[in-house]
């Protein structure tokens, strides 16, 4: 199994343009979850889904960001407008409930 | 001006002795717990899982031990290794949401030759 993919590894772009993540989860999971990691802020949950559907965006910062599962192997999260503060790195996991969840490799954010 | 971020605490160990790395946990009612190890520059891996109903768990290397009465979980690793250094996250899930993980902040494990 290649594990979570996930794309780009590596995103520089400049405040105001917007910015598509992308993530394929391990075949056979049914759960698809969206972090971002910083310095400041650590490991934070921003938004999962359950067979595809949201099942908690409590942790999306604002409007400017929006997650997708068109299906069960690939999801999108979307920063529109970007600014520098969400210059981060952005990881996807998945997992087949109850066990645990595999991530993948992460992108690199930056907003200049 | 410098940035502020989180301290991580470290853990400075010998190669060749045994690591432990603590977590003390939040919520009562979670039931499965799971210790992550983070790479510079990559993504948090899977090391190994408990469940509530258990207190000892071995894997390769590694033994994770609960203790719910005082909502603690430990991680050791046998014979440390160069290779072990890295950021090691604890992660509970509570029973009533599915698969939703909390993390810990973090310990991060220096191993020195």
């Amino acid at each position: 199994d290649a594990g979570v993919i996930q794309s780009p590894r590596h995103e520089v772009t400049e405040m105001g343009q917007e910015v598509t993540l992308r993530c394929k989860p391990i075949s056979g999971h049914n759960s698809l979850f969206w972090y971002r990691q910083t310095m400041m802020r650590g490991l934070e949950l921003l938004i999962y889904f359950n067979n595809n559907v949201p099942i908690d965006d409590s942790g999306m910062p604002e409007d400017r960001f929006s997650a997708k599962m068109p299906n069960a192997s690939f999801s999108t999260l979307k920063i529109q407008p970007s600014e520098p503060r969400d210059s981060a790195v952005y990881f996807c996991a998945s997992s087949l409930a109850p066990q645990g969840q595999f991530f993948g490799p992460g992108t690199r954010l930056t907003v200049l | 001006g410098e940035s502020v971020g989180l301290h991580l605490p470290t853990l400075s160990v010998q190669e060749g002795d045994n690591s432990i790395i603590n977590c003390a946990y939040s919520n009562s009612a979670s039931d499965y717990f799971i210790w992550y190890k983070q790479e510079s520059g990559k993504g948090p891996q899977f090391i190994i899982d408990i469940r509530s109903n258990m207190d000892k768990r071995q894997g390769q290397r590694v033994t994770v031990l609960l203790n719910k009465t005082v909502k603690h979980l430990s991680l050791q690793i046998a014979a440390t290794q160069p290779g072990d250094s890295a950021v090691y996250f604890c992660a509970e899930k509570n029973t009533g949401t599915a698969s939703k993980l909390t993390f810990g902040t973090g310990t991060r494990l220096q191993v020195t030759l």
